[in-house]
C-alpha cells in the first residue's frame, strides 16, 4: 500500500519561499497524477495543484504565478515552491494520489503545518 | 471556478441515525463528485467516487447519489466512528473544488 509523507520547515517568514517535499513509498510514483492541497486551520480545502510523473504540471490560477512543483521519480519524491508567502499561506499542506480508476484522491500523506510568520 | 455547496455546515445526530449530506454545484459536472472524511488531525479519506462508488474498505453503510446538480451522501445508520467533517469535491474540471463541508456531531 502506498504511502506518502510531507516534510519541510514548519517556520517560514513572510516574503520567502515555503518549500515541501513528499517523499512516496510502498509504490512508484510513475504513471499517476500527485497532488498537492492546503488546509488552513479550522477551515476546508484547497487544491494547489497537480503533477504527472513525467513532470507536467497544472496550478490552480489562484496560486499559479507563485506555485512551482516537480518530481524526482529516482527518488520516488515530490516537491512543491510557495514564493512571496504572507500570513495567509498558513495552512497544514497535503500531498496525494490521484486514483487509477478515477479523478478522485485516493492515498493522502498525514499533512504538514507551514506558519508564516516572521 | 465550480462553486461547491454542501449543506448543512453543521448536523447533529445519533448512534443508529440515518443521516443525508447534500452539495450542490453550480454548474454541471456530470457525475464528477467525490466524497471524503475527515476526523481532527488527520488527513481526508475518500468514501465515494464519481457520485456512487464505494471506495475499497469503505462500510456499505455508506452511500451515493446524483440528481442533476445535487448530490447526496447518505449513512445508513450512524456509527460512533462516522463522527467527523464531510467534504464534497468536484473532479470534473481544474481547478479542483471543494465543498466548505460538514462537521457531523453526536447528539
Amino acid at each position: 500500500q502506498v504511502q506518502l509523507q510531507e516534510s519541510g520547515p514548519g517556520l517560514v517568514k513572510p516574503s520567502e519561499t515555503l518549500s515541501l517535499g513528499c517523499t512516496v513509498s510502498g509504490g512508484s510514483i510513475s504513471n499517476y497524477y500527485w497532488n498537492w492541497f492546503r488546509q488552513p486551520a479550522g477551515t476546508g480545502l484547497e487544491w494547489i495543484g497537480r503533477i504527472y510523473s513525467s513532470g507536467s504540471t497544472f496550478y490552480n490560477p489562484s496560486l499559479k504565478s507563485r506555485v512551482t512543483m516537480s518530481v524526482d521519480t529516482s527518488k520516488n519524491q515530490l516537491s512543491l515552491n510557495l514564493s512571496s508567502v504572507t500570513a495567509a499561506d498558513t495552512a497544514v499542506y497535503y500531498c496525494a494520489r490521484d486514483a487509477s480508476i478515477g479523478d478522485y484522491f485516493d492515498s493522502w500523506g498525514q499533512g504538514t503545518l507551514v506558519t508564516v510568520s516572521s | 471556478d465550480i462553486q461547491m455547496t454542501q449543506s448543512p455546515s453543521s448536523l447533529s445526530a445519533s448512534l443508529g441515525d440515518r443521516v443525508t449530506i447534500t452539495c450542490r454545484a453550480s454548474q454541471s459536472i456530470n457525475s464528477y463528485l467525490n466524497w471524503y472524511q475527515q476526523k481532527p488531525g488527520t488527513a481526508p479519506k475518500s468514501l465515494i467516487y464519481t457520485s456512487s462508488s464505494l471506495q475499497s474498505g469503505v462500510p456499505s453503510r455508506f452511500s451515493g447519489s446524483r440528481s442533476g446538480t445535487d448530490f447526496t451522501l447518505t449513512i445508513s445508520s450512524l456509527q460512533p466512528e462516522d463522527f467527523a467533517t464531510y467534504y464534497c469535491q468536484q473532479s470534473y474540471t481544474t481547478p479542483y473544488t471543494f465543498g466548505q463541508g460538514t462537521k457531523l456531531e453526536i447528539k
